[in-house]
């Protein structure tokens, strides 16, 4: 009964192809992120939803398309995959915004 | 501009005794704050958290204290154990970044046997 889960955990691709990650999350929270822990080990806010509406958009290349299709899932999909793309993608959630937040354990994307 | 700084990329300790892991900011405007530990692999989990109204906030081994003139805040944690080898994040947050956390770049913990 994991609080919050991503897959897949590990993806590898080739340079130029689409793929998408599924995050949900069974805490009945309102609001779900996205981050990427680049290769400095920064963690940088992607997206935030909040009740399946898109409230943050970071500057982020516009291959990425988040998809909330309730306020449990929140998808992430990468069109025309780079190498700069290989990073840590980690999703979250938080009751609302500003609160504590709650992360999945990260899916490992490797772009070749 | 890194509004959150972690100076420490990482520290030792020896087990037993007390870590303490430092965090600075530059925004007056965060108002709330918190420390995540991450280990290899997996997400970060939420340690301990201090709202802006207290200096100090304490949950068993772990002390959190902020000290907003200095624009500081630092997590005790004593005694270290062996399991507390980690990254730890410090996050901050407030009104005018739309309360959405602001992070450092991480300290990794070091517990000696």
């Amino acid at each position: 009964d994991t609080a919050v889960s991503q897959t897949p955990k590990y993806l590898v691709t080739q340079m130029g192809n689409d793929k998408s990650i599924k995050c949900e999350q069974n805490l009945g929270h309102d609001t779900m992120y996205w981050y990427k822990q680049d290769s400095k080990k920064f963690l940088k806010i992607m997206f935030s939803y909040n009740n399946k509406e898109l409230i943050i958009n970071e500057t982020v290349p516009n291959r990425f398309s988040p998809k909330s299709p309730d306020k449990a899932h929140l998808n992430l999909h990468i069109n025309s995959l780079e190498l700069g793309d290989s990073a840590v993608y980690f999703c979250a959630s938080s009751p609302s915004g500003g609160e504590t937040q709650y992360f999945g354990p990260g899916t490992r994307l490797l772009v070749l | 501009d890194q509004q959150v700084k972690q100076n420490s990329p990482s520290l030792s300790v020896q087990e037993g005794r007390i870590s303490i892991l430092n965090c600075d900011y530059t925004n007056s405007m965060f108002d709330y704050f918190l420390w995540y530990k991450k280990y290899p692999a997996e997400g970060p989990t939420f340690l301990i958290s201090i709202s802006s109204i207290k200096d100090k906030n304490e949950d068993g081994r772990f002390t959190v204290f902020l000290n907003k003139s200095a624009k500081h805040l630092s997590l005790h944690i004593v005694p270290s154990q062996p399991g507390d080898s980690a990254v730890y994040f410090c996050a901050a947050s407030g009104t005018d970044s739309n309360y959405q956390l602001i992070w450092g770049a991480g300290t990794k913990l070091i517990i000696k046997p």
